[in-house]
């Protein structure tokens, strides 16, 4: 079976412009995570959806929003792009979103901002 | 003060020595941990994962938790330099509802294992 997949592997962008960030979970799997991870640091939580409705939501500024599919992809989108923004941006996958249910994490789409 | 401490390092050791990998925190709603490895620009791949005090192993690592002293730690016996990653500690509470849901991490462990 196919992991946790993510598009694209790498992207660069300018201050001020919009990235959309995609991600395919393994099949079967209804719930995806958003997590950012700035160099040096651990993952720091976004977004959880589950069956294509939000069920968590962390400590970012609303340039930052995401949607699930019916297929349950997803995509971030992240407006009006600040330096600070540069990071690797993992998705994670899960059955469901009990507490049991493990979370596997895809490669990550590096963002730069420049 | 940080929901998790982790200390970053970076660790060196030679093969095949014991590796002690150490969280704490300080929120006592997180009931569930696990540890992750990370290689270098990939994403996080789970390796342990428990929710009760005490020991459990697998293979060559060992995961410990003492939920009195809010301290987590994750052991490597015989480490190889395929070991050679950043340590991820996770941490996640029991109760449903907002806040649930995410995985708190820490800073993570970067160990190099030198041949």
């Amino acid at each position: 079976d196919a992991g946790v997949t993510q598009s694209p592997t790498h992207l660069i962008k300018t201050r001020g412009q919009q990235v959309t960030l995609r991600c395919s979970p393994i099949s079967g799997h209804k719930s995806v995570s958003w997590y950012q991870q700035v160099l040096g640091q651990g993952p720091q939580f976004i977004f959880q959806y589950y069956e294509k409705e939000e069920r968590g939501r962390g400590n970012f500024p609303d340039r930052f929003s995401a949607r699930q599919f019916p297929n349950y992809s997803s995509e971030l989108n992240v407006n009006a792009l600040l330096l600070g923004d540069s990071a690797l941006y993992l998705c994670a996958s899960s059955w469901g979103q009990g507490a049991t249910d493990t979370q596997y994490f895809g490669p990550g789409t590096r963002l730069t901002v420049l | 003060q940080k929901e998790v401490e982790q200390d970053p390092g970076p660790l060196s050791v030679p093969e095949g020595a014991i590796v002690s990998l150490n969280c704490t925190y300080s929120n006592s709603a997180f009931q569930y941990f696990m540890w992750y490895r990370q290689y270098s620009r990939k994403g996080p791949e789970l390796l342990m994962y428990t929710y009760s005090s005490g020991n459990k192993e697998d293979g060559r690592f060992t995961a410990q938790v003492d939920k009195s002293s809010k301290y987590i730690s994750l052991f490597i016996r015989d480490s190889q330099p395929s070991d050679s990653a950043t340590y991820l500690c996770a941490l996640r509470p029991a109760y449903s509802g907002a806040g649930s849901y995410q995985l708190t991490f820490g800073k993570g462990t970067k160990l190099s294992v030198i041949p």
